[in-house]
Order: structure tokens, then C-alpha cells, then sequence
């Protein structure tokens, strides 16, 4: 077990639907991040935040939209998305944001958008 | 020119053999480099993690770095069954956004008994 929970597993939803995805770090990091990743392409670095502030918005639509309200838990609020969208939303956790700091995931959310 | 390049696979291999996953980069600023393996439905979990140029042994594991040729490796030994995944590796720099990892695509590894 990593420390790291994420909900819902799985997820459907229409491209009209508002949903919000959650994770949760039993690890006492000071770090999160969202990571997308589609089949065929490598993991893609959507936000980081340290210390509940943001530091990193890797160009991700307005769709999307991160909140973390303290160090423990993040949220992905999901809204009008597209089927393109589809994939495995992944929660990691680190102690810091330094290079040598390892990052520990969840086990992602399957996210199908129709 | 992807940053990191990771040959999909699938891989298949005979119970016991000797497997090696590979990675090139073109990013000089790259610092620390890890392989993450990734079971079905599950998210990555870091195996291995180096940082200078050289070999690094953890039981059947080996994690090689070849700065001078930007070319990473994983080597498993004995390889088993269990060992079937996804193994995806992974590079770090420090930007001004903090630590940032650059992932392969990952290698299908199947152990077949």
C-alpha cells in the first residue's frame, strides 16, 4: 500500500457532467501532484502544488480545475470534458518538490467521458 | 524528438531469464533517474533510483546510467512470473516549478512460466 488513496476508481461521465475527483496522502508529504495518463503516451504532469500552494500548471485546459485545500488531500474538479479526455488520472505525493524527493502514487482514477 | 524515449514493447520472456529495459533522453539537465514498475489497474511504484553515472544493485534488480550516452537501463535477473508489468522510466530536473519528472512510455514485460 502506498499511502496514497484516490476516489472514485472508476468514473463515467457525460461531457455536460461536473465531478470531482479526490486524493488523499497518509504520508505526511508537504507535496501533490495530478498526473494524466492516456494509453500509448507517457505520463503528463498536470499540476503540483507544495505547501497547498500551486507551483506548477503544465498548460492544462480550464476544464480541469485543482483545489487543495491542506497538505493531505487534492481535488481534480472535472467539467464539460471532452472524450479525448478519457484516461487514468493519477495522485502522487513527496515529501518535497526537490529533484531526489521520490514521488509515491495512487492508484489512479479510469476516467471515461462519453 | 520526444525528451525520453522508451522502446513500448511488448516483451516476452521465458521464467528465469535475464531482461533489459531501456531508455534514452536528450535533456542534458537531468538529474536523477528511477524506473517505476506498474501492475495492471494499479498506479507506479518507484523500483529503483539513481542519480550518478554507474550501476546500482538492489537483489535481481540493476539500474544502470550512462550520462555521456544519455542512456539508462534496467536489468532483472532471474526474471519471475510476479515480475510482469509496465515499467516506465523516469527523469528529473529542477525547474522553477519545483521537481518535475519526464516519463517514458513504458515497456510491457511479460514473464511466461
Amino acid at each position: 500500500e502506498t499511502g496514497v488513496t484516490q476516489t472514485p476508481r472508476h468514473l463515467v461521465m457525460g461531457m455536460t457532467n461536473k465531478k470531482s475527483l479526490k486524493c488523499e496522502q497518509h504520508l505526511g508529504h508537504n507535496a501533490m501532484y495530478w498526473y494524466k495518463q492516456s494509453a500509448k503516451k507517457p505520463l503528463e504532469l498536470m499540476f503540483v502544488y507544495s505547501l497547498e500552494e500551486r507551483v506548477e500548471n503544465n498548460s492544462v485546459p480550464s476544464r480541469f480545475s485543482p483545489e487543495c485545500p491542506n497538505s493531505s488531500h487534492l481535488f481534480l474538479h472535472l467539467h464539460t470534458l471532452q472524450p479525448e479526455d478519457s484516461a487514468l488520472y493519477l495522485c502522487a505525493s513527496s515529501r518535497r518538490i526537490g529533484p531526489s524527493d521520490t514521488q509515491y502514487f495512487g492508484p489512479g482514477t479510469r476516467l471515461t467521458v462519453l | 524528438q520526444k525528451e525520453v524515449e522508451q522502446d513500448p514493447g511488448p516483451l516476452s520472456v521465458p521464467e528465469g531469464a535475464i531482461v533489459s529495459l531501456n531508455c534514452t533522453y536528450s535533456n542534458s539537465a537531468f538529474q536523477y533517474f528511477m524506473w517505476y514498475r506498474q501492475y495492471s489497474r494499479k498506479g507506479p511504484e518507484l523500483l529503483m533510483y539513481t542519480y550518478s553515472s554507474g550501476n546500482k544493485e538492489d537483489g535481481r534488480f540493476t539500474a544502470q546510467v550512462d550520462k555521456s550516452s544519455k542512456y539508462i537501463s534496467l536489468f532483472i535477473r532471474d526474471s519471475q512470473p510476479s515480475d510482469s508489468a509496465t515499467y516506465l522510466c523516469a527523469m528529473s530536473e529542477l525547474t522553477g516549478g519545483g521537481n518535475k519528472l519526464t516519463f517514458g512510455t513504458g515497456t510491457q514485460l511479460k514473464v511466461e512460466l
